[in-house]
């Protein structure tokens, strides 16, 4: 069975600086695919940055970048540039390629605050 | 185009009510999904759908009932609510290539007293 870890609970930073998240995870499949999703005091599951597991390049999005490390199944988030509208609970996902479902499996979570 | 809708956003049960949380959405999307978020322990899947009339179990589905009748809707029943399902619940929906992202509703934060 897959399992996602997030070992930091809590996360604070300041504005304008860069944090990581780090996120691991534990799969014995070789195709599958990683998420971000960041939930603001509003709710709402918003995708951040995917990366699939076949693809050597780190993803990017604006501010947002991975450092997807397949051998040692780490998959951490890079924020550049924090902004208060980035304070949030972070979520790392991973879903199996092909499977009969698109079922995602969630870390706990790790909560940012950035101070301004 | 709405999305994920979610109804109703908050409600508050007593033990052993019966309660339906609906979730509909205009994309055309064969997957849906119900995941059930608490706190330290992320979201968990509840019960998912690859299309109309095929429903399945996933992670948590005790206590908890669905039906697809349609592509756009899928509800998510509690038969007879208790404490421990007290909890926010997400519908999630997505083409059913394992590709594609999955879109999320605004959540229903439920209460059972």
């Amino acid at each position: 069975a897959q399992t996602v870890t997030q070992s930091q609970p809590e996360m604070s930073v300041q504005e304008a600086e860069t944090v990581t998240l780090s996120c691991t995870y534990d799969t014995s499949e070789s195709n599958y695919y990683l998420f971000w999703y960041k939930q603001p005091p509003s709710r709402q599951m918003i995708l951040v940055i995917r990366q699939e597991a076949y693809k050597q390049q780190n993803a990017t999005e604006n501010r947002f970048s991975v450092n997807f490390q397949k051998a040692a199944k780490s998959f951490s988030l890079k924020i550049s540039d924090s902004q208060l509208g980035d304070t949030a609970m972070y979520f790392c996902a991973f879903m199996n390629y092909g499977g009969a479902t698109n079922k995602l499996i969630f870390g706990t979570g790790t909560l940012l605050a950035v101070q301004p | 185009n709405a999305g994920v809708t979610q109804t109703p956003k908050f409600q508050v049960l007593k033990t052993g009510q019966s309660m339906t949380l609906q979730c509909a959405q205009d994309m055309n999307h064969e997957y849906m999904s119900w995941y059930r978020q608490d706190p330290g322990m992320g979201l968990r899947l509840i019960h998912y759908s690859v299309g109309a009339g095929i429903t399945d179990q996933g992670e948590v589905p005790n206590g908890y009932n669905v039906s697809r009748s349609t592509t756009e809707d899928f509800p998510l029943r509690l038969l007879s609510a208790a404490p421990s399902q007290t909890s926010v619940y997400f519908c999630a929906s997505s083409y059913s290539q394992g590709r594609q992202p999955q879109h999320f509703g605004d959540g229903t934060r439920l209460s059972i007293l």
